[in-house]
């Protein structure tokens, strides 16, 4: 049973538009994270949140920017999109941060044209 | 440093053969490895996960793993593949830092 939300399911744009994905967690879990998964299906951790403190991958660009109202939900917003930004955008949660059992979302998929 | 391999990058089996999926994994502490499973249009999902005691480990639909500290290995297994197992699975290994490094993962197409 999906516990984690990720909304849209797809979404297409054109280079320097800003986009906005949404992820909820209805599991009660402290820690949120944003993966990357590119076309041949490499993750690479974006973000992690937890306990209103966010640590950053450092080879992140500036452009993007997590998002959180609280420790349910962790959003997502591209400022400017580029051709690379294209992939699947994968939200998860874990119990807490030193817990390494993630549940992931579905993901939603981004294609710059 | 920390690092996973998953030399198959693509497994084809034929539907009711049994399975192994490679992964070999470099960490010079005590690892925790995990496989996790994505299917078609779906987020990853948990199989099992190995911390400590039984090398071998259960994990769902039976899938299982087995760790070797002396090959530095955690290799997938399952006795009896069906179609529905077709999917990419990867492994995943965190240590102390509790930093996750996933491997490349390996597509698994199961023919009917």
């Amino acid at each position: 049973e999906t516990a984690v939300f990720q909304t849209p399911n797809y979404h297409v744009t054109q280079v320097g538009n800003e986009v906005s994905f949404n992820c909820k967690q209805t599991l009660g879990h402290d820690t949120m994270y944003w993966y990357k998964q590119d076309s041949k299906k490499l993750l690479k951790i974006m973000f992690s949140y937890n306990n209103k403190q966010l640590i950053v991958n450092e080879t992140v660009p500036r452009r993007f920017s997590p998002q959180s109202s609280d420790k349910a939900h962790l959003n997502l917003r591209i400022k400017s999109v580029e051709p690379e930004d294209s992939a699947v955008y994968l939200c998860a949660s874990s119990i807490r941060l030193s817990q390494n059992t993630l549940y992931f979302g579905a993901g939603t998929r981004l294609s710059v044209l | 440093a920390q690092s996973v391999t998953q030399p198959d990058a693509r497994v084809t089996v034929s539907e009711g053969a049994s399975l192994q999926l490679r992964c070999k994994y470099s960490y010079s502490g005590t690892p925790y490895l995990f496989w996790y499973v994505q299917y078609p249009r779906q987020g990853l999902q948990l199989l099992l996960k190995y911390y400590s005691g039984d090398p071998v480990v259960q994990g769902v639909n039976g899938f299982e793993a087995e760790f070797s500290k002396s090959n530095s290995s955690f290799h997938l297994r399952k006795a009896s593949v069906h179609w529905s197992d077709s999917a990419v699975y990867f492994c995943v290994l965190t240590g102390n830092t509790g930093k996750l490094i996933f491997g490349l993962g390996t597509t698994l197409q199961v023919q009917p």
